[in-house]
């Protein structure tokens, strides 16, 4: 069972227009979510990060969004860029059990067309 | 700059070969991981590790095997390669308990082809 979902595979979004990558999750115990960027025959690199404390976590043009009533987070890129075009995975983390692995959702592929 | 260095970025084996990916980190991580990426089926967990000797199961270890005779080396070993081993092979590492601050460090891949 998925505890953590990237329900869209892909999206398309116009150059200088915002992308929203959506991310949901079930268990309740996370505390602490990440978003990874992965680039074709590249490892992932972090992005940004959120602790469950906070509903907003801004870093330039990207900004996470915790919504924890709904199990939801979300993030923003503004304005987009064709660079911006990779493979998007969010990740949850508890700080207790399983020495803090991360689970991560299958990914959304991001293509941002000039 | 911290770094975990995957031996090969790509990789061609023959069906039955036991195949070795090696990977070496310089961050004195505790934690090591082995995953794979396939379209549709995102990141899955093969093995981890917490310590030197020390391996636990991921979400599919089947066929594969590991080794962790050192901190900063993990070995991902497919015993006798298959066609449905043909995948984009990450190393990955962490502090231990760790989610806090960037989560893992991934290395770049092996993108390994079994014919």
């Amino acid at each position: 069972d998925q505890q953590v979902k990237q329900n869209s595979p892909s999206l398309s979004v116009q150059e200088g227009r915002i992308s929203i990558l959506n991310c949901d999750y079930t268990n309740s115990m996370f505390d602490y979510f990440l978003w990874y960027k992965k680039y074709p025959a590249e490892g992932p690199t972090f992005l940004i990060s959120i602790s469950s404390i906070k509903d907003k976590n801004e870093d330039g043009r990207f900004t996470v969004f915790l919504n924890k009533s709904a199990k939801h987070l979300s993030l923003h890129i503004v304005p987009s860029q064709p660079g911006d075009s990779a493979v998007y995975f969010c990740a949850a983390s508890t700080s207790t059990g399983s020495q803090g692995n991360l689970i991560f959702g299958k990914g959304t592929k991001l293509s941002v067309k000039p | 700059d911290v770094k975990v260095t995957q031996s090969s970025r790509y990789l061609v084996k023959r069906t039955g070969e036991k195949v070795f990916l090696e990977c070496v980190q310089d961050m004195d991580h505790e934690n090591m991981f082995w995953y794979r990426q396939d379209p549709g089926l995102g990141l899955r967990l093969i093995y981890f590790s917490y310590d030197v000797k020390m391996k636990e199961k991921g979400d599919i270890p089947e066929g594969y095997s590991v080794s962790r005779e050192k901190k900063e080396r993990f070995s991902l070993i497919l015993e006798s390669a298959s066609t449905n081993q043909t995948s984009m092979y990450l190393c990955a590492s962490s502090l231990i308990g760790m989610a806090q601050g960037y989560g893992y460090t991934f290395g770049s891949g092996t993108r390994l082809t079994v014919v």
